[in-house]
């Protein structure tokens, strides 16, 4: 039973643009994380949140927890945002993890 | 300050051999786990600890042990590789909430 569904599963997009990813959960969470992976690469995490939004660079991380949604927005997107943008929470002791989101910026 | 450190970066395994992958970190995190990565699988727990002493399977335990004698180490062992355990695998810890991961260690076995 997959309790974390990540969209889209591809997506790419031009030097500029505005990109949203989207993660959307079915059971209660306190907190829900960002991650990010670039190709070969090694993963660090862009965001913790419990609510609202947070900010960092021309990344936008906002999530409603009564509603089980969080999305990640990127503005301005650039080739270097060229990436796999995976959302995660953690429950009874374990991190569960989407599927990612990968993501392909072109010049 | 190094954070999660992994062990070796890359190995190449024939069918049978054994070996350890590495994991220390340097943050007195309590949470240590292990994943491993493959093509449109996402990541999939293989061991956790939530303290020295104390280890518990997650969804792919088989083939794998682990032990955490110590806050800092939690290898990860491979009994005897086979093909199926090709694969990413990423060592991270946690504390607060605040989720760290090794570089991760490619493992071929052949």
């Amino acid at each position: 039973k997959n309790e974390v569904e990540q969209s889209p599963q591809n997506l790419t997009a031009q030097e500029g643009e505005f990109i949203t990813i989207n993660c959307s959960y079915s059971v209660g969470i306190s907190a829900l994380h960002w991650l990010q992976q670039h190709p070969g690469g090694g993963i660090v995490s862009l965001f913790m949140l419990s609510s609202g939004k947070k900010k960092h660079g021309r990344l936008i991380a906002t999530i409603n927890i009564q509603e089980k949604h969080s999305s990640l927005h990127i503005t301005a997107s650039h080739p270097r945002d060229s990436a796999v943008y995976i959302c995660a929470f953690y429950r009874w002791g374990k991190f569960q993890f989407g599927a990612g989101t990968q993501v392909v910026v072109t010049p | 300050n190094a954070g999660v450190t992994q062990t070796p970066k890359f190995q190449v395994l024939k069918t049978g051999q054994s070996m350890t992958l590495q994991c220390a970190q340097d943050m007195n995190h309590e949470y240590m786990s292990w994943y491993r990565q493959d093509p449109g699988m996402g990541l999939r727990l293989i061991h956790y600890s939530v303290g020295a002493g104390i280890t518990d399977q997650g969804e792919v335990p088989n083939g794998y042990n682990v032990s955490r004698s110590t806050t800092e180490d939690f290898p990860l062992r491979l009994l005897s590789a086979a093909p199926s355990q090709t694969s990413v695998y990423f060592c991270a810890s946690s504390a607060t909430g605040e989720l760290f991961f090794g570089e991760g260690s490619r493992l071929t076995v052949l």
